[in-house]
């Protein structure tokens, strides 16, 4: 039982590099979102998707890209890496709206950026 | 108005006793509280939610309480143990026509053996 699979678990990247994130789920849902989270600042939304083929731009998207081309998978990429970006990174995906479903969430990746 | 500020940032109790976790929100349309039990090195994951037709859920130790007029809800540990030890998140949403949550900030607790 996999649920939401992430990589990399870990990753340091140089400022102005490129990356992208991996989220994987093998529970066929359709909702599929991407937070950063901070010290103190809890969980921020930065894109989310409600389908495949679709993604919508969440509290913090600046700086961020998205992609969702299989259900299964939704692509967090990261064109020019600032030290701001440095953080802890989760996805989650549900089978319905927020209210009605829960979020499942994976393990996250950390990600610094010197 | 999207804001769900949730105290305290930590908080450390003693085995058996009881942790009390506070959030409050502003804006009237949520309708959805759930809250969400993160372990180092993990995902948060649902623990337990409310709606605001009833002032309180219970399941087994835990336990929200949800005051619809002053716009607060909060989780109650009982007989609150290490493996109790966690940041914990309060949320917000509307049910229907959105498809996020507002978190609040955390709270990092406790619990001494």
């Amino acid at each position: 039982n996999a649920g939401v699979t992430q990589t990399p678990k870990f990753r340091v990247l140089k400022t102005g590099q490129s990356m992208t994130l991996l989220c994987a789920q093998d529970m066929n849902h359709e909702y599929m979102y991407w937070y950063r989270q901070d010290p103190g600042m809890g969980l921020r939304l930065i894109h989310y998707s409600v389908g495949e083929g679709t993604t919508a731009k969440g509290e913090v998207p600046d700086g961020y890209n998205v992609s969702r081309l299989k259900k299964q998978n939704f692509l967090l990429g990261l064109e020019s890496a600032a030290p701001s970006q440095t953080s802890v990174y989760f996805c989650a995906s549900s089978s319905g709206q927020p209210g009605n479903q829960p979020q499942h969430f994976g393990d996250g990746t950390r990600l610094s950026i010197l | 108005q999207q804001q769900v500020k949730q105290s305290p940032q930590s908080l450390i109790v003693q085995k058996g006793g009881i942790s009390i976790i506070n959030c409050a929100y502003e804006n009237t349309a949520f309708d959805y509280f759930p809250w969400y039990q993160q372990f180092p090195g993990k995902g948060p994951a649902l623990l337990i939610a409310i709606r605001p037709d009833v002032s309180e859920k219970k399941e087994g130790r835990f336990t929200i309480s949800f005051n619809k007029s002053a716009k607060q809800f909060s989780l109650h540990i009982m007989d609150s143990q290490p493996g109790d030890s966690a940041t914990y998140f309060c949320a917000a949403t509307i049910a229907s026509g959105t498809y996020k949550y507002i978190f609040g900030t955390g709270t990092r607790l406790k619990v001494l053996a």
